[in-house]
């Protein structure tokens, strides 16, 4: 089906273990975004990619590595989780007039 | 970092009332002002995207104005129902960004039936 796709939705993690949650798109979208929603500070920015092997900082970015090889795909690791990493992140990819939202995956970090 | 305020925080209206409120943000640099609906459970979706001074977009009950030079839009919902009850966000734009948006808190808006 085409559209924006997150996985997994759920995932309990140790701190200092890497966890990787990856984001699909299927509209050929070059740009794309991942954000974290917190209580208190609505969507942040963590990272964005503006096409395939282009990668930049948001906001947030500490504690956060993106990559893009493929147009499509979108991946944000967590190379040693902490709990204040625990949030709900969303993707989001463009189309340069509007931005569509994945529907999020829910890390908890113990 | 950029300041994109929304007011009032959450609003409680009775269904078939009219609401209204606000986004502020920077005036200087501007090139949209996205506004999107946040179901809870689910992910945001957009509203309107406005790029012109004095723009007024609408959709059935809802409808947004927009107002570049003191920096400001409103959203209005006309006669709300129930499942108008959501967040609504503002996302601000500014030239040269590489279309990433800076997002306001929301307002959460709840209609009660």
């Amino acid at each position: 089906d085409a559209g924006i796709t997150q996985s997994p939705r759920y995932k309990i993690t140790e701190t200092g273990r890497q966890v990787t949650l990856m984001c699909h798109q299927t509209w050929s979208h070059s740009y794309m975004f991942w954000y974290r929603q917190d209580l208190g500070h609505g969507l942040r920015l963590i990272y964005y990619s503006a096409a395939a092997d282009i990668t930049d900082k948001g906001e947030v970015p500490d504690g956060y590595v993106v990559s893009r090889s493929k147009t499509e795909n979108f991946p944000l690791t967590l190379e040693s989780a902490t709990r204040s990493q625990t949030s709900v992140y969303f993707c989001a990819s463009s189309n340069t007039l509007e931005q569509y939202f994945g529907p999020g995956t829910r890390l908890t970090v113990t | 970092i950029l300041n994109v305020e929304q007011s009032p925080q959450s609003l409680h209206v009775q269904e078939g009332d009219s609401t209204n409120f606000t986004c502020s943000f920077p005036s200087s640099n501007f090139y949209a002002l996205h506004w999107y609906r946040w179901e809870t459970a689910k992910s945001p979706e957009a509203l309107f995207v406005m790029t012109l001074n004095g723009d007024e977009k609408k959709k059935g009950r809802i409808s947004a104005t927009l107002n570049t030079k003191e920096g400001y839009s409103y959203l209005y919902i006309k006669g709300s129902q129930p499942e108008d009850s959501a967040t609504y966000l503002c996302a601000f734009e500014g030239g040269g960004s590489n279309y990433k948006l800076t997002f306001g808190k929301g307002t959460l808006l709840t209609v009660n039936p």
